[in-house]
């Protein structure tokens, strides 16, 4: 069964950085495409970052410059790292994994998610 | 930037039917994908590829799409079909993922 699970949430400054972590079960980080997509209390989904299988990555205008999403291979883990953190980029954030191999490919797997709150 | 509009919500009796709409500019050019979110859980995709349900889903789940709108159906509405549903596709012009606005059903 496949499974994510997100972890490094939790409560920083404005300010400040962070890096959230993913980790796969029965599920390659290298071989499909794997997208950070957040929700902030009481609001919609909104997606962040994307990785390709290769080398490409994708951005959200609201984070691109701050953002930057990365894999670890070896251990089937997908990064986030986040800087210049903002009190609007206190959500939920979630770990999506997708089966197919194209940017229009959905977002067949999720995690539970974890959350950050930017607070001073 | 790019926008997929939906109606914030809609309401349906059990054993009905409900119907969600999902409009963007040229949507019938993309590839939509449809996911259901209850409160407190982590989104669950629906339908993918516009009209193809995931294993698991219940056949009372479809969805259409044509020129200007996609459209998510759910039929013989049950109380656990209650929760938010959101439209989504890649917009190839900005290289991003796009969530719709939202719609959450409700089942009187």
């Amino acid at each position: 069964e496949v499974q994510l699970v997100e972890t490094g949430g939790g409560l920083i400054q404005p300010g400040g950085s962070l890096r959230l972590s993913c980790a796969a079960s029965d599920f390659s980080v290298s071989a499909n495409y794997m997208t950070w997509v957040r929700q902030a209390p009481g609001r919609g989904l909104e997606w962040v970052s994307l990785i390709s299988t290769g080398v490409k990555t994708y951005y959200a205008d609201s984070v691109k410059g701050r953002f930057s999403i990365s894999r670890d291979n070896s251990k089937n883990t997908l990064f986030l790292q986040m800087n210049s953190l903002r009190v609007e980029d206190t959500a939920i954030y979630y770990c999506a994994g997708s089966a197919g191999y194209s940017n229009s490919s959905p977002l067949n797997y999720w995690g539970p998610g974890t959350l950050l709150t930017v607070s001073s | 930037s790019y926008v997929l509009t939906q109606p914030p919500s809609v309401s349906v009796a059990p054993g009905k039917t409900a119907r969600i709409t999902c409009g963007g500019d040229n949507i019938g050019s993309k590839t939509v994908h449809w996911y259901q979110q209850k409160p407190g859980q982590a989104p669950v995709l629906v339908i993918y590829y516009d009209r193809d349900r995931p294993s698991g889903i219940p056949e009372r789940f479809s969805g259409f799409k044509s020129v200007d709108t996609a459209t998510l159906t759910i039929t013989r509405v049950e109380a656990g079909d209650e929760a938010d549903y959101y439209c989504q596709v890649w917009h190839s012009s900005s290289d991003h993922y796009v969530f719709g606005t939202g719609t959450k059903v409700t089942v009187l």
